[in-house]
């Protein structure tokens, strides 16, 4: 079935870094890709997607490419700020987009 | 700001208990679909109503159930809680036109279960 693998967190970075955070998938089919944010206390807000292999999704400076070769999906953002201290969720869905397949969540804190 | 409002906000029953937790889709959205998000964990699709009618469940019990109303408001009902129910419930709207649409999330129900 399909299914979403992230890297585990927590991550720490400072103020300035550069962020990845690994995103794997398995699918049947063509899937979307997404990256979710949730701030403490809020639900989840779509950061950004890609639909098809090779697009490029990006976001308040955040990017990631739908890699179909590798089957990833990575978030990237090459300078983090102390407000981008949230919980990133990779997920996936297919054509029908009953069930969006989510992953366990990537903690990120990011100290001044 | 999504839209989307969930009530209440957070909620604490007991074990056998009931409940009945809601769900106020974004303006011309006619999909709601429910999630639940266990502590620490990402989001699992519960189920999802298209038009009033389900279409489409995850691998939840049957004691998990849910109405959307002509309004395209929906509600989730659990009965004969159990411990394990304890998460965070996220409603999410979205407008199915043959794509892969957009969720737009609630800031959902913090259920407790003792």
């Amino acid at each position: 079935g399909n299914s979403v693998t992230q890297m585990e967190g927590p991550v720490t970075l400072s103020e300035e870094a550069f962020l990845t955070i690994n995103c794997t998938y398995t699918a049947t089919g063509y899937p979307s890709l997404f990256w979710y944010v949730q701030y403490p206390g809020e639900g989840l807000q779509l950061l950004l997607k890609a639909t098809k292999a090779d697009d490029k999704g990006s976001n308040k400076g955040f990017e990631a490419t739908y890699r179909k070769e590798t089957t990833s999906f990575h978030l990237e953002k090459g300078s983090v700020q102390v407000s981008d201290s949230a919980v990133y969720f990779c997920a996936l869905n297919t054509y029908n987009n009953n069930d969006m397949r989510f992953g366990a969540g990537t903690r990120l804190t990011v100290k001044p | 700001e999504t839209g989307v409002t969930q009530s209440p906000t957070h909620l604490i029953k007991t074990r056998g208990q009931q409940v009945t937790l809601r769900c106020s889709s974004q303006s011309g959205h006619n999909t709601v679909s429910w999630y639940q998000q266990a502590l620490g964990q990402g989001p699992q699709f519960i189920f999802q109503y298209y038009r009033e009618e389900e279409n489409g469940r995850g691998n939840f019990p049957p004691r998990f159930s849910g109405l959307q109303f002509p309004n395209y408001s929906s509600e989730l009902n659990v009965n004969a809680l159990e411990l394990d129910d304890s998460a965070l419930y996220l409603c999410a709207s979205s407008f199915k036109d043959g794509t892969n649409e957009k969720l737009f999330f609630g800031s959902g129900t913090q259920l407790s279960v003792l």
